[in-house]
């Protein structure tokens, strides 16, 4: 157990709807990152907040967006599902940035 | 962009081998390095990790190696396990970045 929260474990929803993935870091870990991962696929950096603040973005559509609250935890809001968004989504956190990064056991999300 | 990649996509070894994982980064600039595995299903776990201002660390039956010349990793396992079969990621963390930037994996089967 990597002591990084993250629910739900798995969700499916229709293409065209709004669903919200939420992360909880491990205690003492400012930073979060958001990871999206294909069938058979590498890990695809999304975003990346540190201490309530965006520190770095990567491969993020813009129908998603993410967010660090005050109490550390993320939300990670994916909205007008496609097919393809169909993905693991992982959640990570680290003391600061840069350090290594601990995972969640991810989110499954099935697009139908 | 950073490119992390792997030299072979799949490894079998049988149970009672050594195996090597390797892995090819082409940022000069890396000064960190981690290795994960990931289980079918689950999130990635953090096996091991090498600065760059090491050449080799040990831990439990695993070693990284660190080739700074030719931008060359490897993960060597002692007395390979069937619990040892899984998705093998290296990441490296370029000087100054926010985030960890990952491979594409090998996939490790241990034969009984």
């Amino acid at each position: 157990d990597s002591g990084v929260t993250q629910t739900p474990k798995h969700l499916i929803t229709a293409t065209g709807q709004r669903v919200t993935l939420r992360c909880s870091p491990r205690s003492g870990d400012l930073s979060v990152y958001w990871y999206q991962q294909s069938l058979d696929q590498g890990l695809q950096f999304l975003i990346q907040y540190y201490n309530g603040e965006e520190r770095a973005k990567g491969n993020i559509l813009e129908r998603f967006s993410a967010q660090q609250f005050p109490d550390l935890h993320s939300e990670l809001n994916l909205s007008s599902l496609e097919l393809g968004d169909s993905a693991l989504y992982f959640c990570a956190s680290s003391v600061i940035t840069g350090n290594t990064i601990y995972f969640g056991e991810g989110s499954w999300l099935t697009v139908v | 962009g950073e490119s992390v990649g792997l030299h072979l996509p799949t490894l079998s070894v049988q149970e009672g081998d050594n195996s090597i994982i390797n892995c090819a980064y082409s940022n000069s600039a890396s000064d960190y390095f981690i290795w994960y595995k990931q289980e079918s299903g689950k999130g990635p776990q953090f096996i091991i990790d090498i600065r760059s201002n090491m050449d080799k660390r040990q831990g439990q039956r695993v070693t990284v190696l660190l080739n700074k010349t030719v931008k060359h990793l490897s993960l060597q396992i002692a007395a390979t396990q069937p619990g040892d079969s899984a998705v093998y990621f290296c990441a490296e963390n370029p000087t100054g970045a926010n985030n960890l930037f990952f491979g594409t994996g090998t996939r490790l089967t241990v034969i009984p």
